[in-house]
């Protein structure tokens, strides 16, 4: 079956430390992911999205960066957090075929980081 | 790029009664709109969805309509429940692209009172 992971779910990280947050998709090959990110009582925005391996488009401006080191992995990173970092952190990813059932954007359960 | 406007911001209706969110799109080749449920501190469900070659679609309580002409899509739910009290968000993305990602409304808190 087709499922998303993402780890871990909740972090709390001083201003200035790293952040590595991963994302795992299983029972597909090759499928588009994305990074949101949602800050508290607030939408959703787009940060990164990957079509391939090593293949990473950069929405907004940002200290984070994103990586796809392998088909169904994607890692969002960053070297120094600042505190405007915290937020809900979602990644998504695309299945089904354009138009056919099946279609649609399902998210993982999210990772809440508090930057102190 | 694509911008979603969402309205309203906030919905409160009594149990029983419809509830009518409604989002605008600016990018004409948008072709593709879902619509989100948030519960608090929950990821995003996807609980009803639209292209662009159709007009109106329904699942039991809840529908969608579409005007491209006018780019707007609203989600429309009927005989509302207590349980159906959570964030909306409306989205739209261009699905005949290699970027194929969703640009979110800013979501509508819908409040059901028993």
């Amino acid at each position: 079956s087709q499922t998303i992971h993402q780890w871990p779910a909740t972090l709390v990280q001083p201003v200035g430390s790293p952040l590595s947050l991963e994302c795992t998709v299983e029972g597909t090959s090759n499928p588009n992911l994305y990074w949101y990110r949602q800050a508290a009582g607030r939408g959703l925005q787009l940060l990164f999205y990957s079509v391939g391996i090593g293949q990473i488009s950069s929405e907004v401006p940002q200290n984070l960066s994103a990586s796809r080191p392998q088909d169904r992995q994607f890692i969002l990173s960053s070297k120094k957090l600042l505190l405007s970092d915290s937020g809900f952190y979602l990644c998504a990813w695309r299945h089904g075929g354009t138009g056919g059932p099946g279609y649609g954007y399902t998210f993982g359960s999210g990772t809440r980081l508090t930057v102190v | 790029g694509e911008n979603v406007e969402q309205h309203p911001s906030t919905l409160s209706v009594q149990e029983g009664d419809s509830a009518v969110i409604k989002c605008t799109y600016s990018d004409s080749a948008s072709n593709y709109f879902p619509w989100y449920k948030q519960e608090l501190g929950k990821r995003p469900q996807l609980i009803i969805d639209i292209r662009s070659n159709v007009g109106e679609k329904k699942d039991q309580r809840i529908a969608v309509t579409l005007n491209k002409t006018a780019k707007h899509f609203s989600l429309h739910i009927t005989e509302t429940q207590p349980e159906d009290s959570a964030v909306y968000f409306c989205a739209a993305s261009r699905e005949d692209t290699g970027r194929r990602a969703l640009t979110f409304g800013s979501g509508t808190r819908l409040q059901v009172q028993p």
